[in-house]
Parts: C-alpha cells; sequence; structure tokens
C-alpha cells in the first residue's frame, strides 16, 4: 500500500519569505508518480505538478519549485517570497502507473501567509 | 484546459430528502471520474470510481445503496445522497481524469458544500 505523510499541519509565513513544504512517501513499486494540488479557502483542488519516478529533476515554475529525492522519498516544494495568495491547504499526492488510478493523499499543510 | 465543474456549489436541504450533485468536464471527455469527501481541516477521502457506462466502485466502508453515482456520458457524473441526514453535511468533490503517459492526471471540480438540518 503506498502513504503519504505531510508532517507539517501548519505553517504560518510573513510575507516575502521563503517557506518549504516537506512531502514524505512510501511505495513499493518502481514507477510512480508525485503530485501537489493547492486548496484554497474557496475549496477548489488546483493542480501544481505531477512528476514521475524517473525524472529526478528539480522543477520551478514561477516562485515554485519542486525538490524530488528517491534516495529519501521525499518530494518538497518551496514557495519563494510568498505571498498572501499563497495561503492556502497545499496536499502532495502519489498514483501509480495505470489509467484510472487511485491518488493516495497527504493530510495536508496549511499555510498562512500574513502582511 | 481541464476543467471540470460541479453544481450545485451549495445545497441546504432538510433530513430524509435526496440532493443530486453533478460533476461535467468541459472541455475534455473523461471516462473516469472520481467522488471524494472532506471533512473540515481533513483530507480528501475517496469515496468511489465513477465509469462511464459502467457501475461505480466504492470504497470500503462506503454504502452504494445511500451514494447513488451515475455516469451516464463521457462529461458528466452525477451522485446522489439518498436520505440524508445532518451526519452526511459534507463537502463532496469531484475529479476527472485526463490520460496522460504513464498515468493520468486528475483535475478536481469547485465542490459542493452539503448541508443536512
Amino acid at each position: 500500500a503506498q502513504k503519504v505523510t505531510q508532517a507539517q499541519t501548519e505553517i504560518s509565513v510573513v510575507e516575502k519569505e521563503d517557506v518549504t513544504l516537506d512531502c514524505v512517501y512510501e511505495t513499493r513499486d518502481t514507477t510512480y508518480y508525485l503530485f501537489w494540488y493547492k486548496q484554497p479557502p474557496s475549496g477548489e483542488l488546483v493542480f501544481l505538478i505531477r512528476r514521475n519516478s524517473f525524472d529526478e529533476q528539480n522543477e520551478i515554475s514561477g516562485r515554485y519549485s519542486w525538490n524530488f529525492q528517491k534516495s529519501t522519498s521525499s518530494f518538497n516544494f518551496t514557495i519563494t517570497a510568498s505571498q498572501v495568495v499563497d495561503s492556502a491547504v497545499y496536499f502532495c499526492a502519489l498514483t501509480l502507473t495505470g489509467t484510472a488510478s487511485k491518488l493516495t493523499f497527504g493530510t495536508g499543510t496549511r499555510l498562512q501567509v500574513t502582511l | 484546459g481541464a476543467v471540470v465543474s460541479q453544481h450545485p456549489s451549495r445545497v441546504i436541504c432538510k433530513s430524509g430528502t435526496s440532493v443530486k450533485i453533478e460533476c461535467r468536464s468541459l472541455d475534455f471527455q473523461a471516462t473516469t471520474m472520481f467522488w471524494y469527501r472532506q471533512f473540515p481541516k481533513q483530507s480528501l477521502m475517496l469515496m468511489a470510481t465513477s465509469n462511464e457506462g459502467s457501475k461505480a466502485t466504492y470504497e470500503q466502508g462506503v454504502e452504494k445503496d445511500k451514494f447513488l453515482i451515475n455516469h451516464a456520458s463521457l462529461t458528466l457524473s452525477t451522485l446522489t445522497v439518498t436520505s440524508a441526514h445532518p451526519e452526511d453535511s459534507s463537502f463532496y468533490i469531484c475529479s476527472a481524469n485526463v490520460p496522460g503517459q504513464g498515468a493520468d492526471t486528475q483535475y478536481f471540480g469547485p465542490g459542493t458544500r452539503l448541508t443536512v438540518l
């Protein structure tokens, strides 16, 4: 069975600070996919990134960056120069290869960015 | 692309009534949709997998007679909460699969907040 752990329940930062959200996963499969989703107060989950297990290259998208390390089974998410609009719950998730694969979600990290 | 809508966004109903929630993929066809339930400050709990043209697959502990799922077309899945009770009050979210290399990506609807009085 798969498991995703987001040990940080809540993080509070001041605007413009950098913040890293941790994600640790467990799976016995060698091929899998990792995701990050953002859930703002409105409730809708917004897809941020998808990464397969064979691609360990870090990715940067604007102020967002992701660090995937298979050696530590981690897929951490960093927001640089955080903004109030980044305030949301962030979920890390994992799925195995195949169509209609179920997502295994972490418990989420609530990020509060204040002025 | 990959937009998923849900209707209604919010519903309040009396105990004992049934409530239907629609999930639509607006700009793509989805052979598979998922229904989740989320309690306040908790993660998403998968309720069932909805497959177009066939019966839904329910997760353990989810009553299929209480949560009726119909996936009649490639762009529409519905969840009907039958004989709703206050404990059914929750945030219900659907997602639709966009095929991808190796594995699909799920795109989520905006959710439906159900309150049963």
